[in-house]
Order: C-alpha cells, then structure tokens, then sequence
C-alpha cells in the first residue's frame, strides 16, 4: 500500500489561510469518511487535529477544518499563527486487515 | 488524564531482537484497542501493528509481518511489541497509540528510540 500523496511543504504569512492536500485512492481516501490529521512539532509526539474528514476533537482550534472530494482530502488552517507551523500528516483506514496508510507528510512554515 | 508512555527502546544489533512496552493511564484499557506506530529519522509515520482489546483480532504491516508481535495485558493496562530480526531500517522513534474504531489515533504516547547498529 503506498502512502497518501501531500505535498512536502506550504508556507503563509500570520493571518492567512493555507490548505493542505491528501491524494488517495479509491481504495483508501475515495472510499472511506475515514481520512484524519495530526499536527507534529519537532521532537514531539503527533496530535490528533481531525478525525472522519471534518470533525475536530475537543480541545483543537476551530481554525483548524478538514474536507474531502474524490480521492483528495485536504486540511485547512485559517488565521495563521506561529504555533501552526510543523510538520502535518494526513491519514485513512483502508481495509479490515492493512488498516492505516499515513501521507508523506507537509511541512507548515509561517512567514 | 490520558496518558501513554513506551519504553524498552535502545541500540541493537543488527539481527537482534527488542522488545517495546507502553504503559497506559487515565482510561480504561480493557476497552480500547491499541496500535503501534513508527518514524524513521527524517522520515515520515509508518503504521505497524493494532491490537483488538480483547487481542481476538491483530493486524501487522507486511514490513514486520513475521517479525514483529504485538500483544497486551490488560491486567497490567500495557501494550507490548516483541520485535526480532531487526534491521538496519527498523531504526526509529516508536509510538504506542490508542485507537478509536480502527479509524483513527486519538493518543499517542511521546515514543522510544530503537537503533539497529552494529
């Protein structure tokens, strides 16, 4: 199973939104509301940003929105601040047995 | 609070084997199933393993499969990885996490550090 295509990095400056993809399959993504995100400062743990396409856990921004369409989901961080910059994976269940594909990876740098 | 923490990590050599415990606190155990996840130096996250609560259904990536055994004592609310034939490329930060509905990792504990050198 390869991992999810995002690209490697995307920057904006404080204030703005940006957004960030993750293409799939109709094996994975295409086929399942079942894409999350998870937020990864340098040396840290991942976080948990959003689960099942759009839905953000207690505790987590409101800036902070997910989508999906087709075989492509996509993170998007308004209101830019500094915290947001890391490294951000998406992540989809793809069947009963392989469970979990991650994405590359994204690189968030605020200006 | 929710907490996970791994332990066991280390240098091995290569051919070696480890194994990974992980500690869980502030839930109850028994009712979550659990997933071990790892990341390479440099590199991105790569899912391993998961493990039902009750360990009835376990799940590996084909880059351990048959090399890797995942398991838990819910008695002791831990979750273990019985690693051998370790390789060069096995090296990375390995993370425990909990799992909600095969869908997503809600926790994740802060990981431990396994290098395969010689």
């Amino acid at each position: 199973q390869s991992a999810l295509t995002q690209p490697a990095s995307v920057s904006g400056s404080p204030g703005q939104s940006i957004t960030i993809s993750c293409t799939g399959t109709s094996s994975d993504v295409g086929s399942y509301n079942y894409v999350s995100w998870y937020q990864q400062h340098p040396g840290k743990a991942p976080k948990l940003m959003i689960y099942e396409v759009s839905n953000r856990p207690s505790g987590v921004s409101n800036r902070f929105s997910g989508s999906k369409s087709g075989n492509t989901a996509s993170l998007t961080i308004s209101g830019l601040q500094a915290e947001d910059e890391a490294d951000y994976y998406c992540s989809s269940y793809i069947s009963s047995s392989t469970l979990y594909v991650f994405g590359t990876g994204t690189k968030v740098t605020v200006l | 609070e929710v907490h996970l923490e791994e332990s066991g990590g280390g240098l091995v050599q290569p051919g070696g084997s480890l194994r990974l415990s992980c500690a869980a606190s502030g839930f109850t155990f028994t009712t979550y199933s659990m997933n071990w996840v790892r990341q390479a130096p440099g590199k991105g996250l790569e899912w391993l393993s998961y493990i039902s609560s009750g360990s009835s259904d376990i799940y590996y990536a084909d880059s351990v499969k048959g090399r890797f055994t995942i398991s838990r004592d819910n008695a002791k609310k831990s979750l273990y990885l019985q690693m051998s034939s370790l390789r060069a490329e096995d090296t990375a930060v390995y993370y425990c996490t909990r799992d909600e509905m095969r869908y997503y990792m809600d926790v994740w504990g802060k990981g431990t550090t396994v290098t395969v050198s010689s």
